[in-house]
This record gives C-alpha cells, structure tokens and sequence, in this order.
C-alpha cells in the first residue's frame, strides 16, 4: 500500500490560475517536504514542515506557499503558476527522532502549465 | 564548491559489466548518506542507505570515504533492470534537526544488451 500519496498525477493548469497539489501520508512522520524537480535536474527543495513548523528554503519564490493542517496532509499552492514552474513537483516524509533519515517519496504530480 | 557534486552521465555499459559512480559532499559533519534510484518520470526510490564506512546489498555496495568526503556506488553483474538515474543525497550544511537531505543531479546509467 502507498504510504506517501499525492493528487493529482497530473495537473493542467492555466497561466496566473491558482492551483494547489496535495499530499498525503500514513507513515505518521513528523516531517514533510516538497520539492520541485524539472527535466534532467535534481528535486530542489522549496520547503518543509517540522511537525507545524514551516521551514521556507531561501531561493523558494513567494509564488509558492503551503499549508500542514494536520500530521497526515500537506499541500502545495502555486499563487500565480508560470511557465517556468511546469515540473514533476515531489512530496516526502522522513521521521527526524529515528535512527535513520532517509526520505520517502509520493509518486509526484506533474504540473503542466498552458 | 556544491554542497553535493555527481559524476556526469550518461554511463553506457554492457550487461554483466562492473560500474561505479562517486558523489562527493562538502559537509564533513555529514553522519548519513543515500543513494536514491529513479526511474524515467518516476519518484526517487531508496536504494542503499550508508551510515558508516559502507553497506552492500546484493549486488550493490555503497563505501563511503570520509577522509575524501566522497561516497560510492558500485553495482556488480550489471542488469538491464538497473537502467535509471541513481541519485546521491547527504544532509546540507545547515541542516538542523529535520534532516533534510539535499540532491546531487544524479548519473544516469544506461546498460545495454
């Protein structure tokens, strides 16, 4: 069973029209992170929750927001989408107090905008 | 000098053939290392995880060099199923308690018939 869930797959979205992705979880991990990965690049980092604490990446652009209502859900609001921000956009989860770190990862939701 | 540097890619090799790729890191406070695969439009999945001088896994065998602040990839008997890009990931240099990791570009490995 999928323990990081994301929704959409896939996502079409206008140019400037407001769009949020969502993630969700059943790992109970107490961190969550999205990055944005684009064509042959590695997943940047745009920011993460430490249980409801919001950590925002320097270089992340205002454009991008999220919201952690609760230990299981995260979402990803894109204010105003460019054509730039089309990309395979990635949620994790990685629990911070056990031995090991490592993150895993949704299926990702691909944003294409038009 | 970036906090994770890859090997460049693309790795072309023959099935059967021995391949390794290095990822060296900038933080030498770093105590865990990963190497993620992911396949072609697919999320990065954990491969091997090192938290000491190294791990093998079948196979595959992670080492890492503390002393060069580097870490290794060595996949033996190279299968066609290996094909991906193999992603090396280290905590930042700033990294407080949430353990964030940071991604190198990743080095894609094509192996052929």
């Amino acid at each position: 069973d999928a323990m990081v869930i994301q929704n959409p797959r896939y996502q079409v979205t206008q140019f400037g029209k407001p769009v949020t992705l969502s993630c969700s979880q059943t790992l109970n991990h107490n961190v969550m992170y999205w990055y944005q990965q684009k064509s042959s690049q590695a997943p940047k980092l745009l920011f993460h929750y430490y249980d409801k604490d919001f950590n925002n990446e320097a270089d992340t652009p205002d454009n991008f927001q999220s919201r952690r209502p609760n230990t299981s859900f995260c979402f990803l609001d894109i204010r105003s989408p460019g054509l730039g921000d089309a990309a395979m956009y990635l949620c994790a989860t990685s629990r911070v107090d056990s031995a090991s770190t490592e993150a895993f990862f949704g299926q990702g939701t691909r944003l294409t905008v038009v | 000098r970036k906090e994770v540097e890859q090997d460049p890619g693309p790795f072309n090799v023959p099935e059967g053939a021995t391949v390794a790729f290095n990822c060296t890191y900038s933080n030498s406070a770093s105590q865990s290392f990963f190497w993620y695969r992911q396949d072609c439009r697919k999320e990065p999945k954990l491969l091997m995880s090192v938290y000491s001088s190294g791990n093998e896994d079948g196979r595959f065998t992670a080492q890492l060099n503390r002393a060069s602040q580097y870490i290794s990839l060595l996949i033996r008997d190279s299968k066609l199923s290996d094909s991906a890009t193999y992603l090396c990931a280290v905590p930042p240099l700033y990294g407080g308690a949430t353990n964030k990791l940071i991604f190198g570009t990743g080095t894609l490995l094509a192996v052929q018939p």
